[in-house]
C-alpha cells in the first residue's frame, strides 16, 4: 500500500510554455502533499506544501505565481510550471501524507527539461 | 530551525564489507528520523524510520539505524554491503505535527560499491 504516482515521468518543453505535473496517491487519501525540487547531485528542496481544498504554502524563495499548485482532491495534486525557462529544468518529486505526523510516501519523480 | 548534516559526500566500500553512513540532526524537540535511498533518476524509497521506542531500528534490505539522542545522531548501518546497494542515501528529520511535519533532508551520501 501507500503508492504514489507521478505523470509524466519526463517532459521536454520549449521556453515560455507551461507544463503540468500530476501527483496521485493510488491507494490512500492524502490530506497533505508536498512538492520538492532536486538539482543534479543535490538534495531535495521543499517547494510547497498543499492541503486538499486550500491554498498551497510555499517555502521562502519559491515563486508562487510561477509554480502553481492545486490540490483538488484527496488523491490528486498538480504542479504547473508557468512560462518555463531553462533554469526551471530539474527533477520534481512529490510526496503524500495520510495524516499529520505520519510519514511521507514519495512519487518516482518527473524530469523536466526546458529548451 | 531543523537541519540535517551528512558529513560524508561520497563513500566507497567493497562488496561484503560493513557500512556506516553518518547523520547528525538539529531539532528542538523529539524528532522523527528517516533514511531514504535513491537510485539514479528515481524517487525515494524509505529504508527505515524512528518515531519513538527502541533506539535501534531495523529497516528493509538489511539496514539498521541507531538513534542516539546524546549525540544527535541517527547513523545507518549494514553488516555486509551488496553491489545493488550502490545509490544515494538521504537522512531526513521532521517533527510530528502541523508545519513541523515538513521533512528536512541532508545533502546525501553517494555510496559506491566495488566488486
Amino acid at each position: 500500500g501507500a503508492v504514489v504516482s507521478q505523470h509524466p515521468s519526463w517532459v521536454i518543453c520549449k521556453s515560455g510554455t507551461s507544463v503540468k505535473i500530476e501527483c496521485r496517491s493510488l491507494d490512500f487519501q492524502a490530506t497533505t502533499m508536498f512538492w520538492y525540487r532536486q538539482f543534479p547531485k543535490q538534495s531535495l528542496m521543499l517547494m510547497a506544501t498543499s492541503n486538499e481544498g486550500s491554498k498551497a504554502t510555499y517555502e521562502q524563495g519559491v515563486e508562487k505565481d510561477k509554480f502553481l499548485i492545486n490540490h483538488a482532491s484527496l488523491t490528486l495534486s498538480t504542479l504547473t510550471v508557468t512560462s518555463a525557462h531553462p533554469e526551471d529544468s530539474s527533477f520534481y518529486i512529490c510526496s503524500a501524507q495520510r495524516d499529520r505526523g505520519y510519514e511521507q510516501y514519495f512519487g518516482p519523480g518527473t524530469r523536466l527539461t526546458v529548451t | 530551525a531543523q537541519s540535517v548534516t551528512q558529513p560524508d559526500i561520497h563513500i566507497t566500500v567493497s562488496e561484503g564489507a560493513s557500512l556506516e553512513l553518518r547523520c547528525n540532526y538539529s531539532y528542538g524537540a523529539t524528532p522523527y528520523l528517516f533514511w531514504y535511498v535513491q537510485s539514479p533518476g528515481q524517487g525515494l524509497q524509505l529504508l527505515l524510520k524512528y518515531f519513538s521506542g527502541d533506539t535501534l531500528v531495523q529497516g528493509i534490505k538489511g539496514f539498521e539505524a541507531e538513534f542516539k539522542r546524546s549525540q544527535s545522531s541517527f547513523n545507518l548501518r549494514k553488516p555486509s554491503v551488496h553491489w545493488s546497494d550502490a545509490a544515494e542515501y538521504f537522512c531526513a528529520v521532521s517533527g510530528n505535527t502541523g508545519t513541523a511535519s515538513k521533512l528536512t533532508f541532508g545533502t546525501g551520501t553517494r555510496l559506491q560499491v566495488t566488486l
